[in-house]
């Protein structure tokens, strides 16, 4: 079974930084990475996802993600946040040949003005 | 055109009482989920409904039980609530049943039970 942890809880950056949340997961098979936001009161919408090829993913808003697989890891990354990221972030494994999705717990991306 | 969209938004209800939540996608997708999500906003799937058949059934209590009328539809219906069961429903929808798709998420219900 796959099972994904997502390091940080919370992550407070000021706006126009850098951040970096982080995702690990763990599968005994080749997996497919995925990153959903959610805004406040709403569903969550894909940023982007990694199937295969590039381990260099782009996704919406600016937002991107590396896959690793010796580090079983699917960091997202964006070089300069605004105000309007302030969301939590979700990151989600699905196992190749599966079709259940596993979320992570969740961080909170709080972008400070 | 709203993709997924779920009523009711809100739902206040006594412990003991029944309720349904009903879930409708136009996106002419295959697979519908429902996911609850707690209030540390972890996010647990449910069920899974594929061209109307159950696929996935995680290990729910049978007071909850979906029903699919159509490819488009999905509700969930709550027997005997329990203080337990607030959250906020989420149901999704995905163009097929395949690890690599895209899972669209319909606004939410936030259930109350008192």
């Amino acid at each position: 079974a796959q099972s994904v942890t997502q390091l940080d809880s919370q992550v407070p950056v000021f706006e126009e930084a850098p951040v970096e949340l982080r995702c690990n997961y763990s599968s005994s098979v080749s997996v497919y990475l995925f990153w959903y936001v959610q805004y406040p009161n709403q569903g969550l919408q894909l940023l982007l996802k990694y199937l295969s090829g590039s381990t260099l993913v782009k996704g919406i808003n600016g937002f991107e993600a590396e896959f690793n697989k010796s580090q079983t890891s699917f960091h997202l990354r964006k070089p300069s946040v605004h105000i309007s990221d302030t969301a939590e972030y979700f990151c989600a494994v699905t196992n190749t040949g599966g079709f259940k999705t596993i979320f992570g717990a969740g961080t909170r991306l709080f972008v400070k003005a | 055109d709203t993709a997924v969209s779920q009523t009711p938004k809100y739902l206040v209800t006594q412990m003991g009482n029944d309720k349904s939540i009903k879930c409708e996608q136009n996106l002419g997708h295959d697979t519908m989920y429902w996911y609850k999500q707690d209030s540390k906003k972890f996010l647990k799937i449910m069920f899974s409904y594929n061209n109307k058949e159950l696929i996935i059934n995680e290990t729910v209590p049978n007071r909850f039980s979906p029903k699919s009328p159509d490819k488009a539809h999905l509700n969930l219906h709550i027997n005997s609530l329990e203080l337990g069961d607030s959250a906020v429903y989420f149901c999704a929808s995905s163009p097929g049943l395949t690890g690599t798709d895209t899972q669209y998420f319909g606004p939410g219900t936030r259930l109350t039970v008192l």
